[in-house]
């Protein structure tokens, strides 16, 4: 009920490409989805978040689509560049679970030039 | 503003001993949660603490493991008689309210190696 399910693992992507990442939850008392981006040695950096009242938020280049039905929402990176390379996390919180993030698995993305 | 600051960025303990791992959140904001984060996964959740108060300690370890958020200072993560699984990534987070939606910011970690 707790988990938040990420996939790929992995993603090769060419310099110009659409990068799409997908996550599902079980737990429908969360109601803040946010992404988290990732470089080695950091800490994990907001990216864009939604909530599930909206289907889809964009803001730049990174769009979020949120299908309340399925209980899956995915993160698309358009025109993928190397500076984009990182590790991914989706997340989710619910009114239940104060201040706590229930993360994915991660996905590492490569951007190829 | 300075942001979530974490020392040491890493820290190496043989088997045994005891680690801490300090936080100081940002300027104003009175909430933190530590997460752990092992090779080749996610950050899974460990504690939420606000000043003096342990708020949810769900996802600690029910041994060797303690967090506190004194009045004054930063808070602490302590692992005691640390063994070679505790090997990750801390990470810690303040925000202030406990809303996750409203500037929630991670540090930039403790990397503890256990030898």
């Amino acid at each position: 009920q707790q988990q938040v399910k990420q996939s790929p693992q992995s993603l090769i992507v060419q310099k110009g490409g659409i990068s799409i990442i997908n996550c599902a939850y079980e737990n429908t008392a969360f109601d803040y989805f946010p992404w988290y981006q990732q470089f080695p040695g950091k800490g994990p950096a907001l990216l864009i978040a939604i909530r599930p009242d909206v289907s889809e938020k964009k803001e730049g280049r990174f769009t979020i689509s949120f299908n309340k039905s399925a209980k899956q929402f995915s993160l698309h990176i358009m025109d993928s560049q190397p500076g984009d390379s990182a590790t991914y996390f989706c997340a989710a919180s619910g009114s239940s679970n104060t201040g706590k993030l229930i993360f994915g698995q991660g996905t590492t993305l490569q951007v190829k030039p | 503003n300075a942001g979530v600051m974490q020392n040491p960025r890493h820290l190496v303990r043989r088997r045994g001993q005891e680690a801490r791992l300090r936080c100081s959140p940002m300027k104003g904001h009175s909430h933190v949660y530590w997460y752990r984060q092992l090779p080749e996964e996610g950050l899974k959740f460990m504690v939420y603490l606000q000043k003096e108060n342990i708020i949810d300690e769900s996802g600690m370890p029910k041994e060797r493991f303690s967090a506190e958020f004194p009045k004054e200072g930063p808070s602490i993560l302590r692992i005691q008689q640390v063994v070679r699984g505790d090997s990750a990534a801390y990470f810690c987070a303040s925000s202030p309210s406990d809303r996750v939606n409203y500037g929630y910011t991670f540090g930039s970690g403790t990397r503890l190696t256990v030898v």
